[in-house]
């Protein structure tokens, strides 16, 4: 089994429809993000969460919403999709770094391709 | 300016040959920095770290350079296997220690 689990694998909706991406983790891993990826670009961070009770937006947060459930556990929501949120979406999870480090490795999920219509 | 910035390629080479991407980054606080490669729609996966005195596994090499912000990824003996995107990654205190992507430079291995 993956240790980080997306669903839906893919999705496609239409213009104001409300979206939920779910990601799960088996890593035990603290540190939760979600990134979008469109076509020939890197990946662009969306929210982040390293832990819990933390919640952070990122560069790219406008019309997303997010909820971490537990620490297994980071959603992504559109509330209201629109065409230009149609993209790659990547969940990931890294561990908490050590005293004097940065955020280490991420761990990726598979991905959810996203069309709205 | 990106804070992190690639050739974008596509890079195209015979099997066999040898191929160095580099990638610069602007912030000068950077920490950590990271290769990774990623198939066409699929997600990015680690391929490599990268050490301040450069380090080595297998056919790949990366260095860092910190004077200049910039950091490479040699390929020797490339491989039809290694036809992907490679992206170039770097964490910072001054970023709260989130990664910053580049955009990925692409290789095409031909037979």
């Amino acid at each position: 089994d993956a240790d980080v689990t997306q669903t839906p694998r893919n999705r496609i909706t239409k213009t104001g429809k409300r979206i939920m991406l779910e990601c799960s983790q088996t890593k035990g891993h603290d540190r939760m993000y979600w990134y979008r990826q469109d076509p020939g670009l890197g990946l662009r961070l969306i929210y982040y969460s390293f832990d819990v009770k933390d919640i952070n937006k990122g560069e790219i947060s406008d019309g997303y919403s997010v909820s971490r459930q537990a620490q297994a556990k980071f959603s992504l929501s559109l509330e209201s999709a629109i065409p230009n949120q149609t993209a790659l979406y990547f969940c990931a999870t890294s561990d908490s770094p050590g005293q004097g480090a940065t955020n280490e490795k991420l761990f990726f999920g598979s991905g959810t391709q996203l069309s709205v219509l | 300016r990106k804070e992190v910035e690639q050739d974008p390629g596509p890079f195209n080479v015979p099997e066999g040959a040898t191929v160095a991407f580099n990638c610069t980054y602007s912030n000068s606080a950077s920490q950590s920095f990271f290769w990774y490669r990623q198939d066409c729609r699929k997600e990015p996966k680690l391929l490599m770290s990268v050490y301040s005195s450069g380090n080595e596994d297998g056919r790949f090499t990366a260095q860092l350079n910190r004077a200049s912000q910039y950091i490479s990824l040699l390929i020797r003996d490339s491989k039809l296997s290694d036809s992907a995107t490679y992206l170039c990654v770097v964490n910072s205190y001054t970023n709260a220690g989130k990664s910053t992507f580049g955009d990925g430079t692409t290789l095409t291995v031909k037979p």
